[in-house]
């Protein structure tokens, strides 16, 4: 069973970059068959997926945060994560990482998720 | 606003049966059956209960079931329990860029 925990500061100032890492057990983060996502809770909107990372490094985010965004492999550490550049208070959310398997269309596990609130 | 629409909350008593619906687009639940269903208890991580619209994973109870019809795909719990008691969204694969869409998600109440 594979488990993830996200981490990352609680808090972060407008114009800065929010930094998220999630860390993988149970499985390689270069095994092939993997994707990894980023998927954030809105205060009051719901969940809006945020952009995955391939195995293989191949990375394809959300058009509406795409200028913004940047996800990344650690292989050394057996982590995944995500930079979030310019945030305003409209990014304060619940940032979740999961995984979705090559040839499905769900995510099969999530972490429990971390608070980023963008204020000053 | 999401870009799958949920009710904001519903409610049954132990042992009865409730529905709740996930209305979207042609572009997501009415191209694909790629509907799923999260459960996310409060602090807790959201677990998958249903895929590919009707599919439920290994060791999800069979008292959750899902179905699609157009551009609403619905969310079915029988004999509810008080451990149901949870927040729950639906998501679509969509076509364009944006590939994900979700619900706004939905409180059930178990009175």
């Amino acid at each position: 069973q594979v488990q993830l925990q996200e981490s990352g500061p609680g808090q972060v100032k407008p114009s800065q970059t929010l930094s998220l890492t999630c860390t993988v057990s149970g499985a390689s983060i270069t095994s092939t068959g993997y994707y990894w996502s980023w998927v954030r809770r809105l205060p009051g909107k719901g969940l809006e997926w945020i952009g995955y990372i391939s195995y293989s490094g191949n990375t394809y985010y959300n058009p509406s945060l795409k200028r913004r965004l940047n996800i990344s492999l650690d292989m050394s550490k057996n982590q995944f994560s995500l930079n979030l550049s310019s945030v305003t208070a409209a990014d304060t959310a619940i940032y979740h990482c999961a995984i979705r398997l090559v040839a499905t269309y769900y995510f099969s596990s999530w972490g429990q998720g971390t608070l980023v609130t963008v204020s000053s | 606003q999401s870009a799958l629409t949920q009710p904001a909350s519903v409610s049954g008593s132990p042992g009865q049966s409730i529905t709740i619906s996930c209305t979207g687009t042609s572009s997501d639940i009415g191209d694909f059956n790629y509907v799923s269903w999260y459960q996310q208890h409060p602090g807790k991580a959201p677990k998958l209960i249903i895929y590919d619209v009707t599919s439920r994973p290994s060791g999800v109870f069979n008292r959750f079931s899902g179905s699609k019809s157009g551009n609403t795909a619905s969310l079915t719990i029988s004999g509810l329990q008080a451990d149901d008691e949870a927040d729950y969204y639906c998501s679509s694969y969509a076509a364009g860029s944006t590939l994900w869409v979700f619900g706004g998600g939905t409180k059930l109440t178990v009175l």
